[in-house]
């Protein structure tokens, strides 16, 4: 079954830190990565996408996520945390199964980013 | 200028009632969903419409009724509202047809939380 994971329901990091947070994935067929983020109060806004190419994938704010073949991850990260960024991370993986191609999504994992 | 835009923000109603929520979108876009976020934050598809046309129908009570008259609008009609119901409710759309990898690049609303009472 298709599916994506995010082992942490919350990170904590002092601003200033580098920050990761963690995605696995299961998918059949070539994996196609997302993460989005949700600040309060507010819709998801993508943030970026691995479909191929570079493993390592640049976004929006600063923003990157690694793609690990090997370890079936998609970990986000960041060199150095801001305040602004304290919010809800969602990862997600595109369905290859079935013709719709629909997304599947994690839990989500809440970022707290400490002055 | 707001890409998608859903009304009502908020929506306080009774069990048994009938409501709609409406949703626009001016970027152009090929396909328009329905998503379900609980009061975990669990986020749930519900439907997306492809050029007016029903995609994805997830399993969701019959209740619920999409409704797609152009491609740049869909509504959402929920008939004999339930406590189970309320959640916070996001309208998005995507570029181009299911296929391309554009297509799970999503654009989404504020989001319109209802409460059933």
């Amino acid at each position: 079954a298709q599916s994506v994971a995010q082992p942490e329901d919350q990170v904590n990091v002092a601003e200033g830190n580098p920050l990761t947070v963690k995605c696995t994935y299961s998918v059949s067929g070539n994996p196609y990565l997302f993460w989005y983020v949700q600040y309060p109060n507010r819709g998801l806004q993508f943030l970026l996408k691995y479909i191929t190419g570079d493993n390592l994938v640049k976004g929006s704010y600063g923003f990157e996520a690694e793609f690990n073949k090997s370890q079936t991850s998609f970990h986000l990260k960041k060199p150095s945390a801001l305040v602004s960024d304290s919010a809800l991370y969602f990862c997600a993986v595109r369905d290859n199964a079935g013709n719709n191609r629909k997304l599947i999504w994690g839990l989500g994992t809440s970022l707290a980013v400490n002055p | 200028d707001t890409a998608v835009s859903q009304t009502p923000k908020y929506l306080v109603t009774q069990m048994g009632n009938d409501k709609s929520i409406k949703c626009e979108q001016n970027l152009g876009h090929d396909t328009m969903y329905w998503y379900k976020q609980d009061s975990k934050k669990f986020l749930k598809i519900m439907f997306s419409y492809n050029n007016k046309e029903l995609i994805i129908n997830e399993t969701v009570p019959n209740r619920f009724s999409p409704k797609s008259p152009d491609k740049a609008h869909l509504n959402l009609h929920i008939n004999s509202l339930e406590l189970g119901d309320s959640a916070v409710y996001f309208c998005a759309s995507s570029p181009r047809g299911v296929q391309g990898a554009g297509a799970n690049v999503l654009t989404f609303g504020a989001g319109s939380r209802l409460t059933v009472l």
